[in-house]
């Protein structure tokens, strides 16, 4: 099992540019999750999903979109980058809601947006 | 003032030494979350716990619901045990369409352990 993946692992985006990341697990989990993290700050929810087809808002959702078409994949979207989006982004996955089930965590993508 | 604070920031310690990191929390939890995350930056799920205590290895977790406090401790620590550690905690998400609870995350504690 590869568990959780992501691609891409770094990225350079220029302002104003858009990109998808992409965030695939194998564990047939329901709970999939878009965190970012910041030097100094915990780490932020900033889309999740409880199911194909569902998303919902975290914490700092503006200036990200989402989607859930399969089940094992869940992407999250750019549309115009922001030098304040510049961090590193976390997927993760788990079989019932992360507050009370464990989480599986990809291996992060640094993003830069110059 | 953060919901969830851990302390120290930064710990160094010799190899073989007891580690204590701590965490306290001012809000009602579902569950209290401990991760590790490597240099390289993957992050790791290591217990969760809602009560007393759980042991995995060389790591002790343990909860205070009462004082909203956890621990973290490492025996016979290890070069290898370098990481920085993170406390999260289950909490409810007001209006939340899924009814689901939120994580919110301690900022971490930076350990060292040389040889």
């Amino acid at each position: 099992n590869a568990g959780v993946t992501q691609t891409p692992k770094f990225r350079v985006l220029k302002t104003g540019q858009s990109m998808t990341l992409l965030c695939a697990q194998d564990m047939n989990h329901e709970y999939m999750y878009w965190y970012r993290q910041d030097p100094g700050m915990g780490l932020r929810l900033i889309h999740y999903s409880v199911g194909e087809g569902t998303t919902a808002k975290g914490e700092v959702p503006d200036g990200y979109n989402v989607s859930r078409l399969k089940k094992q994949n869940f992407l999250l979207g750019l549309e115009s980058a922001a030098p304040s989006q510049t961090s590193v982004y976390f997927c993760a996955s788990s079989l019932g809601y992360a507050s009370t089930d464990t989480q599986y965590f990809g291996p992060g993508t640094r993003l830069t947006v110059l | 003032k953060n919901e969830v604070e851990q302390s120290p920031q930064n710990l160094t310690a010799q190899e073989g030494e007891f580690i204590t990191i701590n965490c306290s929390y001012s809000v009602g939890i579902s569950a209290l979350h401990w991760l590790q995350q490597h240099p390289g930056g993957g992050i790791v799920s290591l217990f969760m716990l809602s009560s007393g205590k759980k042991k995995h290895g060389r790591l002790i977790a343990t909860i205070n619901i009462q004082e909203k406090h956890s621990s973290l401790h490492i025996t016979a620590s290890h070069p290898r045990d370098s990481a920085v550690y993170i406390c999260a905690v289950g909490t409810p998400r007001f209006g939340d369409v899924y009814n689901t609870d939120k994580l919110i995350f301690g900022t971490g504690t930076r350990l060292q352990v040389f040889p």
